[in-house]
């Protein structure tokens, strides 16, 4: 299976700051990936898919990018409403796997 | 309203099996490949199976292969995960999701991902 590496695991940040989460892939998987931000006892939900695209009413200031085994997830203006855990996703492969998440904490 | 949600979660004992549904509304489930995803207590997302459309695909994570099975009935839009055999390590939030997917540009391939999240049914496996 195709591993997943997130980094950091864990970050703090002010309001305002620009925030970089990166994923390696064990592989290449092209643009095959996807990140998604869940919050303390709620369902994942989906921000971008296919390495940069935007899913549909998620907010400008989350931007995606890579391709291969290198992608960036990075939100350009850290907002009160983003501290949670991101996680990223291959589907390169038929099992997809996660990345084991960053979570983002208030500094 | 497109949703998904989660039922048949609860307590078991190990070695017992246990079913869980996911009924799609606002969607046509047979247009969609379905993804059952779990997370055990404090930890990250596990992918655990795919079916795709017409149920004639299926996949499974490692860790649940042969004990876990995928299902899907289209005229009753619900999405099923059978389990049996199960374990400690199994306890669990449970989340079945909808596939989405778009074309990428100049093949005849799809990028796919998950875009609907039902809001996940607990199982704990314990004596």
């Amino acid at each position: 299976d195709i591993q997943m590496t997130q980094s950091p695991s864990s970050l703090s940040a002010s309001v305002g700051d620009r925030v970089t989460i990166t994923c390696r892939a064990s592989q290449s998987i092209s643009s095959y990936i996807n990140w998604y931000q869940q919050k303390p006892g709620k369902a994942p939900k989906l921000l971008i898919y296919a390495a940069s695209s935007l899913q549909s009413g998620v907010p400008s200031r989350f931007s995606g990018s890579g391709s291969g085994t290198d992608f960036t997830l990075t939100i350009s203006s850290l907002q009160p409403e983003d501290f949670a855990t991101y996680y990223c996703q291959q589907s390169y492969s038929t099992r997809w796997t996660f990345g084991l998440g960053t979570k983002v904490e208030i500094k | 309203q497109v949703q998904l949600v989660e039922s048949g979660g609860g307590v078991v004992q190990p070695g017992r099996s246990l079913r869980l549904s996911c009924a799609a509304a606002g969607f046509t489930l047979s247009s969609y490949g379905m993804h059952w995803v779990r997370q055990a207590p404090g930890t990250g997302l596990e992918w655990m199976a795919f079916i795709s459309d017409d149920g004639s695909k299926k996949d499974y994570a490692d860790s649940v292969k042969g004990r876990f099975t995928i299902s899907r009935d289209n005229s009753k839009n619900t999405l099923y995960l059978q389990m049996n055999s199960l374990r400690a390590e199994d306890t669990a939030v449970y989340y079945c999701a909808k596939e989405g997917g778009i074309a990428v540009v100049g093949t005849r391939y799809y990028y796919y991902y998950m875009d609907v999240w039902g809001k996940g049914t607990t199982v704990t496996v314990s004596s």
